[in-house]
């Protein structure tokens, strides 16, 4: 079983709705949370931390589901731009490694 | 912007050549990481380094070997490549911010060995 697990896609959504979609991890003892984003042949870059609270950033919001091991993502008011694949990223040691899922492909349509 | 380099961006090379893919970032970070990616596919840790003559083997095994002998500096060498080394080889480097990690990471290296 894989230790970060999403769901690939793709989520295909008219630009100005909103999409959200999770994740879920197999190590209880996960320590860290992070969403970053991927276009097309490029780095991943960090998109967001997730905090246990919840956090939003602009249009952006994550959530932390400790119970059921699982984070997610929300995007409200999707823009073309926004289109790309979405990592859910873990750590599980306090070394820094993360444990990447395979990614959400997101695809905002006009 | 994150200052981590990787040169070359691309790279075509026959069977049975030895190469180096160079990695440098200038923000002072202790770790650093080598990641294998296939289009369309997940990223793979293959090599991960906490610092100056520290190297470890990441979660997916590799052929490839690593040094770390400046703190700025991690390449990646393969002593013979084989078309299966075909791929995608980011490198990336972390510190810690407010009590977690964040990676930043180079923009790749593109490998076509034929």
């Amino acid at each position: 079983r894989k230790e970060v697990e999403q769901d690939p896609g793709p989520f295909n959504v008219p630009e100005g709705a909103t999409v959200a979609f999770n994740c879920t991890y197999s190590n209880s003892a996960s320590q860290s949370f992070f969403w970053y984003r991927q276009d097309c042949r490029k780095e991943p870059k960090l998109l967001m931390s997730v905090y246990s609270s919840g956090n939003e950033d602009g249009r952006f919001t994550a959530q932390l589901n400790r119970a059921s091991q699982y984070i997610s993502l929300l995007i409200r008011d999707s823009k073309l731009s926004d289109s790309a694949t979405y990592l859910c990223v873990v750590t599980t040691d306090s070394w820094g490694k993360l444990q990447f899922g395979a990614g959400t492909q997101v695809v905002v349509t006009p | 912007e994150a200052d981590i380099y990787q040169t070359p961006r691309y790279l075509v090379i026959g069977t049975g050549k030895k190469i180096t893919l160079e990695c440098s970032q200038t923000m002072g970070h202790d770790k650093m990481y080598w990641y294998q990616q296939d289009p369309g596919m997940e990223l793979h840790l293959i090599h991960y380094s906490y610092g100056v003559n520290s190297t470890e083997k990441g979660d997916l095994s590799s052929e490839s070997t690593v040094s770390r002998i400046r703190t700025e500096h991690f390449p990646l060498t393969l002593e013979s490549a084989r078309p299966s080394h075909t791929s995608q080889y980011l490198c990336a480097s972390s510190e810690m911010l407010a009590g977690t990690y964040e990676q930043y990471f180079g923009p790749g290296t593109r490998l076509t060995v034929t």
